[in-house]
């Protein structure tokens, strides 16, 4: 696809599960973010890739979390042993590597995350 | 610490009206600034950013914005709101000094409504 794709759009789940959110980016783009969305909130940054390393991952709350990107391209955000203040909405940004910064990250519709 | 303030948390306009959005930042020098849109079901779209240069810009959908140093304010406005406006808008702030890192230190935003 063109934009950025997440998958699931919504994901319910009971509290103490595994959960894996997915995160396609832009075709080519090779830095990828993770941020969460709270309700009422402004995106939280959680982690950030450049090609397939996690180049900063000072945003992860936890270490319930991990993310990966084996081959560069697609990332899965993972959440082990989910707990109620893990529910909100996980987005996913990529960018291009341009010579210089540019500074817009495009986004996708997110993955909505609710514990029971 | 570095924060965004957004003071307006719900903003009613008519159509037509004009529109100003007040966004703050504190940071220890002038970082970067966007702002974004985060209209239902789509993602967050850059609508503008200031770097350098100019301190009035121009963005998409007829928006600009003014960074005025002195006040650490970079304001969002439009001389005439159209219903497709209605949605939240964030602003967001990233360090000159981050490496390859830019990411995003963001407000909590600003809902905006609009009256026919």
């Amino acid at each position: 696809g063109a934009g950025v794709s997440q998958t699931p759009s919504n994901k319910v789940t009971e509290k103490g599960k595994y959960v894996e959110l997915r995160c396609d980016p832009i075709s080519g783009h090779t830095a990828l973010y993770w941020y969460r969305q709270s309700l009422g909130q402004g995106p939280e940054f959680l982690i950030y890739f450049q090609g397939t390393g996690a180049a900063d991952d000072s945003g992860l709350p936890n270490d319930r979390f991990f993310a990966v990107r084996p081959e560069g391209s697609v990332s899965t955000l993972k959440i082990q042993r989910t707990e109620r203040g893990d529910s909100a909405v996980y987005l996913c940004a990529s960018s291009p590597r341009l010579a210089g910064y540019t500074g817009e990250l495009f986004f996708g519709e997110g993955s909505r995350l609710t514990v029971l | 610490a570095q924060s965004v303030t957004q003071p307006d948390i719900h903003i009613t306009v008519s159509e037509g009206a004009s529109l100003e959005l007040r966004c703050n930042y504190s940071y220890g020098a002038t970082p970067y600034l966007f702002w974004y849109v985060q209209s239902p079901g789509q993602g967050l779209q850059l609508l503008l950013k200031y770097f350098s240069g100019d301190t009035l810009v121009q963005g998409i959908k007829g928006f600009e914005a003014e960074f005025k140093r002195s006040q650490s304010s970079f304001n969002l406005r439009k001389p005439s709101v159209h219903w497709s406006d209605a949605a939240e808008y964030f602003c967001a702030v990233a360090s000159r000094n981050a490496g390859n890192n830019r990411k995003l230190i963001w407000g909590l935003g600003t809902s905006l409504a609009v009256n026919p």
